[in-house]
């Protein structure tokens, strides 16, 4: 059964510190590893798509890694508006669902 | 459309009637996603069209749920005899390919739906 696991549940930053999140997965056969932002009473927000171990990318602060059992959602100098709930989800071969984990709510202190 | 819209946003129902959700995606995808969020949870699979045609409802929870999107663009999601256990946030979400593709799934707002 495909699985995935996100950590911390909970972290509180301040304003200019920066982190990582980590999503652990299994999967058979990934297609795709999906990073979202969800802020709260909005549907979740896109953010990055990574598709082979290896593999980054960047948008802003954020930075997303890829290796074969996990990925990191690395945050560069966060802001308070970077505050939200971020969601890693899987896709995996042969299926079109996403399988979310709990996600991370970040709280950036000014 | 701009995004993917649904309605309504809130819906309160008493045990035992029937609710239909609505889900409005993005004008040009053909791929079309239900999902249940509990409060605190990520997104849960229900299950997703290409077009009209329903591949996978392997999470519908039970036979009370139902979905369809019979002309492949506007979709419903129909909870009979709903019950307290019900009770969440239904999401919708589309993306612009077919089975076997790579694509992004953009998410709408929600509808919450409280059972009394």
């Amino acid at each position: 059964e495909d699985q995935v696991t996100q950590s911390p549940e909970a972290l509180r930053l301040q304003e200019g510190e920066s982190s990582s999140l980590n999503c652990s997965y299994t999967v058979s056969g990934l297609r795709g590893l999906f990073w979202y932002r969800q802020d709260p009473g909005k549907g979740p927000e896109f953010l990055f798509t990574l598709y082979s171990a290896g593999e980054e990318k960047e948008k802003e602060r954020l930075k997303a890694t890829l290796t074969k059992k996990e990925s990191f959602l690395h945050i560069t100098a966060p802001k308070p508006e970077d505050s939200a709930t971020y969601l890693c989800a899987v896709q995996a071969g042969g299926a079109q669902k996403l399988v979310f984990g709990q996600g991370t709510r970040l709280t950036i202190n000014p | 459309g701009a995004g993917v819209s649904q309605s309504p946003r809130y819906k309160v129902t008493k045990r035992g009637q029937d609710v239909t959700l609505r889900c409005d995606p993005i004008s040009s995808h053909a791929t079309l996603y239900w999902y249940q969020q509990a409060l605190g949870q990520g997104p849960e699979f229900l299950t997703y069209f290409n077009y009209e045609a329903q591949p996978d409802k392997s999470g519908l929870p039970s036979d009370r749920f139902s979905a369809e999107r019979p002309e492949g663009s506007i979709s419903t999601l129909t909870i009979q005899r709903t019950e307290q256990r019900d009770s969440a946030m239904y999401r919708c979400a589309s993306s612009l390919g077919l089975a076997g593709s790579y694509n992004e799934q953009f998410f709408g707002p929600g509808t919450r739906l409280t059972v009394l």
